[in-house]
C-alpha cells in the first residue's frame, strides 16, 4: 500500500455509540493531521501531530479524541457526537516542520451522525 | 491574518475552452502555496506547488499556475478543459516554519459537453 489510507470509508453512528476512524500513511512522513470537511465551509483543520505529540488542537469539542500511538498512525476516536459532526474528516501527512512541503490526503470517511 | 480567498464559487466552461480559477492570499511572509483537486466523496489530489524560483508552476493533469507578489495571487490555469477536470479545486497556503495549512472555500467546475 502506498500515501494515506482511511478506514472505514463511510460510517453511520448514534449520538450516544462510541466509534474510531483510523489513519494510516506509508509515506515515511512526521506529521499527521485530522481536517473536517463540511458543506459550504472550508477544511478545518482540528489536530496536528508531529512525531507523535500534538502540536496543534485547534478548538475541538472534548467528544472528538485524537491519538497518535506512532508517526504512520492516527486515530479519532468519536463519542456523543452531534448531527452537526457530519461531514468528511480527511486524514492528512506531511514532511513538516520545514516550511516546503505539501500534505498528501486520504481519501476521507463519510460520518453520518444520526 | 492569514487568510486564502477563492472569489468564484461555481464555474462553468465548455469542454475545450481555456479555464482560470482565481486564488488571493494574505500573508507576511514567504508564501508557500498549492492547488489541489477534488473529486465528490474523495480525498484532495495535489495538482501544483509553489515554494520558490520560477513564478510559473507546471503541475499535473495539464495544469499550470502563476505566482504574483505584488498581487497576492495565485492563479490555476488549463488551456483546454476537458470534462474529466469536473471537480472541486482548492487553493492552500502554508504558514512558514509550521505545519498551518490554510485552504480557500474551494471553486467547483462544471464542464459543458
Amino acid at each position: 500500500e502506498t500515501g494515506v489510507t482511511q478506514t472505514p470509508r463511510h460510517l453511520v453512528m448514534g449520538m450516544t455509540n462510541k466509534k474510531s476512524l483510523k489513519c494510516e500513511q506509508h509515506l515515511g512522513h512526521n506529521a499527521m493531521y485530522w481536517y473536517k470537511q463540511s458543506a459550504k465551509k472550508p477544511l478545518e483543520l482540528m489536530f496536528v501531530y508531529s512525531l507523535e505529540e500534538r502540536v496543534e488542537n485547534n478548538s475541538v469539542p472534548s467528544r472528538f479524541s485524537p491519538e497518535c500511538p506512532n508517526s504512520s498512525h492516527l486515530f479519532l476516536h468519536l463519542h456523543t457526537l452531534q448531527p452537526e459532526d457530519s461531514a468528511l474528516y480527511l486524514c492528512a501527512s506531511s514532511q513538516g516542520g520545514t516550511g516546503n512541503t505539501e500534505a498528501f490526503f486520504g481519501q476521507g470517511t463519510r460520518l453520518t451522525v444520526v | 491574518a492569514q487568510s486564502v480567498t477563492q472569489p468564484d464559487i461555481h464555474i462553468t466552461v465548455s469542454e475545450g475552452a481555456s479555464l482560470e480559477l482565481r486564488c488571493n492570499y494574505s500573508y507576511g511572509a514567504t508564501p508557500y502555496l498549492f492547488w489541489y483537486v477534488q473529486s465528490p466523496g474523495q480525498g484532495l489530489q495535489l495538482l501544483l506547488k509553489y515554494f520558490s524560483g520560477d513564478t510559473l508552476v507546471q503541475g499535473i493533469k495539464g495544469f499550470e499556475a502563476e505566482f504574483k507578489r505584488s498581487q497576492s495571487s495565485f492563479n490555476l490555469r488549463k488551456p483546454s478543459v476537458h470534462w474529466s477536470d469536473a471537480a472541486e479545486y482548492f487553493c492552500a497556503l502554508l504558514l512558514s516554519g509550521t505545519y498551518k495549512y490554510i485552504f480557500g472555500t474551494g471553486t467547483r467546475l462544471k464542464v459543458l459537453a
